[in-house]
């Protein structure tokens, strides 16, 4: 069964803190992970990976792909109370599926 | 700008009334796809088309159907709803192997 999981699923930091998410993927013909951002609203796209080793970085935040080992993490770094959001994780497969993972859900506190 | 649009953003239905969700793009993308998002869930991929060929996922139950009239149109028409249906409806669209741009997404509410 084609899957993605995140871990994990909660975490509640304070504003200046790092914080790493993780997200594995077991699916056929992998082509690509993704990464949104979702508050109260429609997911809004953060980052998109197809090559293993090479980071993405935008602002504070940053993410990697390892297709050896099937995962991919988010970092983010110095939070502020508005990275409070479900993060969520997808894989691209096959031709043009996209599943999503469980989330996770980032609660930072001034 | 060019856009995913979702109407209405909310609607309320009743026990086995049919519903129509309707989602649009100015994007000329190929792939759109339609997701179910319970609360505190992941969104859930219940189908999706590649231009006109529509791919149906496996757990996708028939009381969901969908037609795709054209490029830019693309509807969601639950035949009778139930209790359990109740959630927000993601409309997405995509070139191949590329990121997905999401609708506002329709709130339904069984009655």
């Amino acid at each position: 069964e084609d899957k993605v999981v995140q871990s994990p699923l909660s975490l509640v930091v304070h504003e200046g803190d790092t914080v790493t998410l993780n997200c594995s993927y077991e699916v056929t013909n992998f082509r690509s992970l993704l990464w949104y951002k979702q508050e109260k609203k429609a997911p809004t796209f953060l980052f998109m990976l197809t090559s293993s080793g090479i980071e993405k970085k935008s602002g504070r935040l940053s993410s990697i792909l390892d297709k050896k080992e099937l995962f991919s993490i988010l970092n983010i770094t110095a939070t502020q109370t508005g990275d409070s959001a479900v993060y969520l994780c997808a894989a691209h497969y096959n031709t043009d599926k996209l599943i999503f993972g469980t989330g996770t859900r980032l609660q930072v506190f001034p | 700008d060019a856009m995913v649009i979702q109407n209405p953003r909310y609607q309320v239905t009743q026990f086995g009334k049919p519903v129509t969700l309707s989602c649009s793009q100015t994007l000329n993308h190929n792939v759109m796809y339609w997701y179910q998002q319970k609360s505190s869930q992941a969104p859930k991929l219940l189908f999706h088309y590649y231009d006109k060929d529509f791919n149906n996922e496996a757990d996708t139950p028939d009381n969901f159907q969908s037609r795709r009239p054209n490029t830019s149109f693309c509807f969601l028409d639950i035949r009778s709803p139930g209790l359990g249906d109740a959630a927000m409806y993601l409309c997405a669209t995509s070139r191949p192997l590329e990121k997905l741009f999401f609708g506002s997404g329709t709130q339904l509410s069984v009655l």
